[in-house]
C-alpha cells in the first residue's frame, strides 16, 4: 500500500475566496498523479493527470502543480463558488501498479455564499 | 471519455447475504477496476477485472469474498459475498485505456445490517 496523504481533511471557505490543498506521495517510482473532484451521489470527475516534474495544469478557475522530486502536488481554486463544494481526491500511479490508482482520503471543500 | 453506469445505485442488505453489482460501459475498454471506499477511508483498489481470465486481486482481497466476472470489454460484475457490516462501503468501477485518465462509475452505496 502506497502512502498518499492529503491536507487539510476539510475546508470551509466563503464564496470568492481562493484556496489550495496539498497531496503528498512517494517520490520513488513515480508514473502519474491524478486529481479528481467527487460530488455526493455522482461519479468522481477527472480534473488533471500530471506526469512531468514541474507540470502546471489549468482548467477554468482550478489549477494544479506537481513536484515529483519532493513528492507533492498542490491544487488551487481561484474565486471559489458554491458549486465547487465537493471532495477533491488525489491519486498516485506508480510504475508497477498496472495503471491502478492509490488514493488519498481527500479534502472536503464547502463553499458558502 | 467513457460513460459508465452501475446497478444498483444503493442497497441495504442483511448480514450473511450476497450482492452482485453490475458495471456497464458505453464503449469497449481495455481495463476495468473495482474500488471500494469504507466510511472515512480512502478509495481502495479491490481488483483488476480481466476479460477472459481471472481477476487480479490486491493484497487483502480474495476471490471467494469478491468474485468478479468480465465476460466482454464493456461489462463486469463484482459480488460481495457473505456480507458483514464491515462491507458497508461505496463500491465503484473504473475504466481506462492505458496511461492517462481513468473514468469512474457513480458508485453503489451498500449498507449491511
Amino acid at each position: 500500500i502506497l502512502n498518499v496523504e492529503q491536507s487539510p481533511q476539510s475546508l470551509h471557505v466563503q464564496e470568492g475566496d481562493s484556496t489550495n490543498f496539498t497531496c503528498s506521495f512517494p517520490s520513488s517510482n513515480f508514473y502519474a498523479l491524478h486529481w479528481y473532484r467527487w460530488e455526493t451521489a455522482k461519479s468522481p470527475e477527472a480534473l488533471f493527470v500530471m506526469t512531468l516534474n514541474g507540470d502546471e495544469k489549468k482548467k477554468g478557475r482550478i489549477s494544479a502543480t506537481l513536484n515529483t522530486k519532493e513528492g507533492y502536488s498542490y491544487l488551487y481554486i481561484k474565486g471559489s463558488q458554491p458549486e465547487d463544494s465537493a471532495t477533491y481526491l488525489c491519486a498516485f500511479e506508480d510504475g508497477n501498479s498496472g495503471y491502478a490508482l492509490n488514493f488519498g482520503k481527500g479534502t472536503s471543500l464547502l463553499v458558502t455564499p | 471519455s467513457a460513460v459508465i453506469s452501475q446497478k444498483p445505485s444503493r442497497d441495504i442488505c442483511q448480514r450473511g447475504t450476497s450482492l452482485t453489482i453490475q458495471c456497464q460501459v458505453d464503449s469497449q475498454v481495455t481495463m476495468m477496476f473495482w474500488y471500494r471506499q469504507q466510511p472515512g477511508q480512502s478509495l481502495t483498489l479491490i481488483a483488476t477485472a480481466n476479460q477472459g481470465s481471472e481477476a487480479t486481486y490486491e493484497s487483502g482481497f480474495v476471490i471467494d469474498k469478491f468474485p468478479i466476472s468480465r465476460p466482454n470489454l464493456t461489462f463486469s460484475t463484482l459480488t460481495v459475498s457473505n456480507m458483514s457490516p464491515e462491507d458497508s462501503s461505496i463500491y465503484l468501477c473504473s475504466v481506462g485505456q492505458g496511461a492517462g485518465e481513468q473514468y469512474f462509475g457513480p458508485g453503489t452505496r451498500l449498507t449491511v445490517t
